[in-house]
């Protein structure tokens, strides 16, 4: 199992491009869930999807979308990036306790 | 809304030192969860407290729930270099609403 994997890995955006980050897992999880990381600030949840059809927000939603494209994939997308949106961004899945983490795509918007 | 703060932000100690990081919480929570980060890695979910009072052991580490279900607290004995990086408190109230503190930097000098 690879558990949950992201692509890319690292990215480059100019101010007002556009870009989505993939996510999927295969522990066949019904929830998911996209997160930001910024230095001193932890992890804030920007997005989540209870199960297969249903997205919500989360903390920190504004400038993001979302799709549940199915059970496995889960994906985020900046429509018109800004450098405030320069992060690491991790997705997660969890069945019910533990959530799973990927290992995360390095956004910077120049 | 939700906050979740936790101390100190960076902790720098001697191998054979023990280590303790603070989580607390503006509100009641329903359980809080403690995660791992390695330098350049992902989160990775050490344990969930769930019952007021609560402590559980992991060989060196000790984790606590308070009485009230507002704050926490995670203690290593005799640190390892292997124990180095940032660990995480996430608190919740109900499904779906976890927040992350900002994490304590671990770092050991051998």
């Amino acid at each position: 199992n690879a558990g949950v994997t992201q692509t890319p890995k690292f990215q480059v955006l100019k101010t007002g491009q556009s870009m989505t980050l993939q996510c999927a897992q295969d522990m066949n999880h019904n929830s998911m869930y996209w997160y930001r990381q910024d230095p001193g600030m932890g992890l804030r949840l920007i997005y989540y999807s209870a199960s297969e059809g249903t997205t919500d927000k989360g903390e920190v939603p504004n400038g993001y979308n979302v799709s549940r494209l199915n059970k496995r994939e889960f994906s985020l997308r900046l429509e018109s990036a800004a450098p405030s949106q320069t992060s690491v961004y991790f997705c997660a899945s969890s069945e019910a306790v533990t959530q799973y983490f990927g290992p995360g795509t390095r956004l910077t918007v120049t | 809304g939700q906050q979740v703060m936790q101390i100190p932000q960076y902790q720098h100690v001697q191998e054979g030192e023990d280590f303790t990081t603070y989580c607390n919480s503006s509100t009641t929570l329903s359980n809080i969860q403690w995660y791992k980060q390695r330098p350049g890695g992902h989160p990775v979910f050490l344990i969930q407290l769930v019952k007021s009072g609560e402590v559980k052991k992991q060989k060196r580490l000790t984790f606590q729930f308070g009485e009230a279900k507002k704050n926490s607290s995670l203690h290593i004995t005799a640190t390892q270099t292997t124990d180095v990086g940032t660990y995480f408190c996430a608190g919740s109230r109900h499904n779906n609403d976890m927040r992350f503190g900002a994490g304590t930097r671990l770092t050991v000098k051998p």
